[in-house]
Order: C-alpha cells, then sequence, then structure tokens
C-alpha cells in the first residue's frame, strides 16, 4: 500500500530535550516536506526536500532541522524543542515538485 | 500578512444543497491547491489547479489566474463530506495555506 508514515504519532516532551520525528514514504518520491498546523494559523511549510541532500527552508524553519540522505526517509530534528514548538506536525511526498500529494497521518507534540 | 484567504470559515448546508468555498491569492503561483482534512485529522489532496477547471466525482475546483481566485464546488452535499477544506498556493516549491473552511452537512 502506498503511503507516508510518520512516527511517533504522539509526543509529550520537556524544553531542550532533542527529538527526532522520522518520516518515510514508500512510493520512491522525489520531493517530501514538514508542515506544521496551528489553530487560527493553519499550515505552515517547514522544510522541503527535492531529493537526496537537497533541502531547503519553508516559511517557519527556525528551530528546526532536516536531513535527506535516503529517498525515503525525511527526518524532522527539534535540536532543543521549546514550548511555542507544540503544534500538530504532518510530513508529505509526491512525484512533483512543490505538490503535497500523500500526507502522512501527522505527529501530534507538546513540548512542556 | 496572509497571502491566501477563505471563505467562508464556516459553513453548514443541508445534505443536498450546493456548495461554493472560495480562496483567494495575493502572490504569483506555480499552481493552488485544495485539500481535505478529515475530523480525525488526516489530509487528503482533491486537486492541484493551474488554469480551467477540474472536476472528480462531486467534486469541481476552478481558477481564474488574471483574479487570482479558486472556487471549490460540491454538488449534492452528503454529511460523509462534513471536514475540513484547505486552499493553498505554491510559488516554485515553497507553500502557502489558507486557514480552513470548516464545512457541516448535516442530514
Amino acid at each position: 500500500e502506498a503511503q507516508v508514515t510518520q512516527n511517533p504519532r504522539y509526543l509529550i516532551t520537556v524544553t531542550g530535550k532533542k527529538l527526532t520525528v522520522t518520516c518515510s514514504q514508500n512510493m520512491n518520491h522525489e520531493y517530501m516536506s514538514w508542515y506544521r498546523q496551528d489553530p487560527g494559523l493553519g499550515l505552515r511549510q517547514i522544510y522541503y526536500s527535492m531529493n537526496v541532500e537537497v533541502t531547503d527552508k519553508g516559511d517557519v524553519p527556525e528551530g528546526y532541522k532536516v536531513s535527506r540522505k535516503e529517498k525515503r526517509n525525511f527526518p524532522l530534528i527539534l535540536e532543543s524543542p521549546s514550548p511555542n514548538q507544540t503544534s500538530l506536525y504532518f510530513c508529505a511526498s509526491s512525484f512533483i515538485s512543490g505538490y503535497p500529494e500523500f500526507f502522512g497521518p501527522g505527529t501530534r507534540l507538546t513540548v512542556l | 500578512k496572509n497571502e491566501v484567504e477563505q471563505s467562508p470559515q464556516n459553513l453548514t448546508a443541508q445534505e443536498g444543497e450546493f456548495i461554493t468555498i472560495n480562496c483567494s491569492y495575493s502572490v504569483g503561483i506555480s499552481a493552488l491547491h485544495w485539500l481535505q482534512q478529515h475530523p480525525g485529522g488526516g489530509i487528503v489532496s482533491l486537486f492541484m489547479l493551474s488554469s480551467g477547471k477540474k472536476k472528480h466525482g462531486r467534486l469541481i475546483a476552478t481558477i481564474n489566474i488574471q483574479e487570482k481566485h479558486s472556487s471549490l464546488h460540491i454538488t449534492a452535499s452528503h454529511p460523509r463530506d462534513s471536514a475540513v477544506y484547505i486552499c493553498a498556493v505554491n510559488t516554485g516549491n515553497q507553500f502557502y495555506f489558507g486557514t480552513g473552511t470548516s464545512l457541516t452537512v448535516i442530514p
């Protein structure tokens, strides 16, 4: 089954404790991206990747890092999480650049 | 600043009604997207448009590039259409999203 998976689905952590949210797709897509969703603000793009080793900033990259060492994986790294990064995070992928065709199920992160 | 504006924010309809959701944008775009977010949170891509009109089942999406406006129409609405509909535009590889229109279809 074609899908985008994210782990964990839910995470409660404390300020400053490094964490990684994984994203994996099984469709051999080149384009992958990360978004956060907050009430009243909607979805905002954090980072995107056009292909392996090619990443670029979206609208709200501060406080986040990404890497794309393999085509299927695009982890989101929070080196020192802060409460303002409490949010619902989505990963997406597609064959077409700039088109979030397939979304992961979301990761709900709470930073205390 | 909001690059993408949607209206209405909330919409309640009776089953069977024709529904229109509007999206206006202020930037030059490569394409416009309509997404559906289910009550459980999952997001599904409905349409990608760069011109004209697309139809999928009871859903129709149109775009007017000159007026920087798009509409999503749902014909013969059904309670299972209840969801948040999100308009998004991409300028190259970057994305800007509207805050969504929450649709409730009452049986």
